[in-house]
């Protein structure tokens, strides 16, 4: 149990499908993390919450939309995704009062494979 | 421009040897740096941090060792355990929080 929970775990769609991430982290943390993971890449950070408010888009692509209604649960919302976005999407939270060097709490993933 | 990297895709050790995994960066102000571990089908989590006013940061079997000069950083696994056989990620940061990661090491530990 990581205390940080996504589903689905695994997740098909075609490109015109309209599909969302679900993350919910039981840890009592106030920031929320979306990152990808594509083979032989770095973890790419996509998007940060402080207190439901978005305070990182890294450049993302518009047909992700994050969506953090509260402290535990985020969301990310994919439409018109390309094959190229199939990946691991991994979400995690932390502590911001100490956010410089509390560590990342992950959940386990979802992979998605667009087709 | 990759700030963090680790040249080595993958290790191979005996078990009860030394595992030695590195890491270089070229963004003089990260000045945190961490160490993440994944299995396979699980998320990554954390084994192990250094701040930059340190050289050396030790737990249990595992040790970082910061080098900063040479913008360089390396975890070692002494004695490995086949249990140790992971994706090795290294991480680092600035005093603004945004985590950098590497694109992670596989380390295969043999019985």
């Amino acid at each position: 149990e990581t205390g940080v929970t996504q589903t689905p775990r695994h997740l098909v769609m075609g490109m015109t499908n309209k599909k969302s991430l679900k993350c919910e982290q039981h840890l009592g943390h106030n920031a929320m993390y979306w990152y990808k993971q594509s083979a032989k890449k770095p973890l790419e950070l996509m998007f940060v919450y402080n207190f439901k408010e978005q305070t990182e888009n890294n450049s993302v692509p518009s047909r992700f939309s994050p969506e953090c209604p509260n402290s535990s649960h985020l969301f990310l919302h994919l439409h018109t995704l390309q094959p190229e976005d199939s990946a691991l999407y991994l979400c995690a939270s932390s502590s911001p009062e100490s956010s410089y060097n509390s560590p990342l709490h992950f959940g386990n993933g979802t992979r998605l494979t667009v087709t | 421009d990759q700030q963090v990297k680790q040249n080595s895709p993958s290790l191979s050790v005996q078990e009860g040897r030394i595992s030695i995994l590195n890491c270089d960066y070229t963004n003089s102000m990260f000045d945190y740096f961490l160490w993440y571990k994944k299995y396979p089908a699980e998320g990554p989590t954390f084994l192990i941090s250094i701040s930059s006013i340190k050289d050396k940061n030790e737990d249990g079997r595992f040790t970082v060792f910061l080098n900063k000069s040479a913008k360089h950083l390396s975890l070692h696994i002494v004695p490995s355990q086949p249990g140790d056989s992971a994706v090795y990620f290294c991480a680092a940061s600035t005093s603004y929080g945004k985590l950098t990661f590497g694109q992670g090491t596989i380390l295969t530990v043999h019985p």
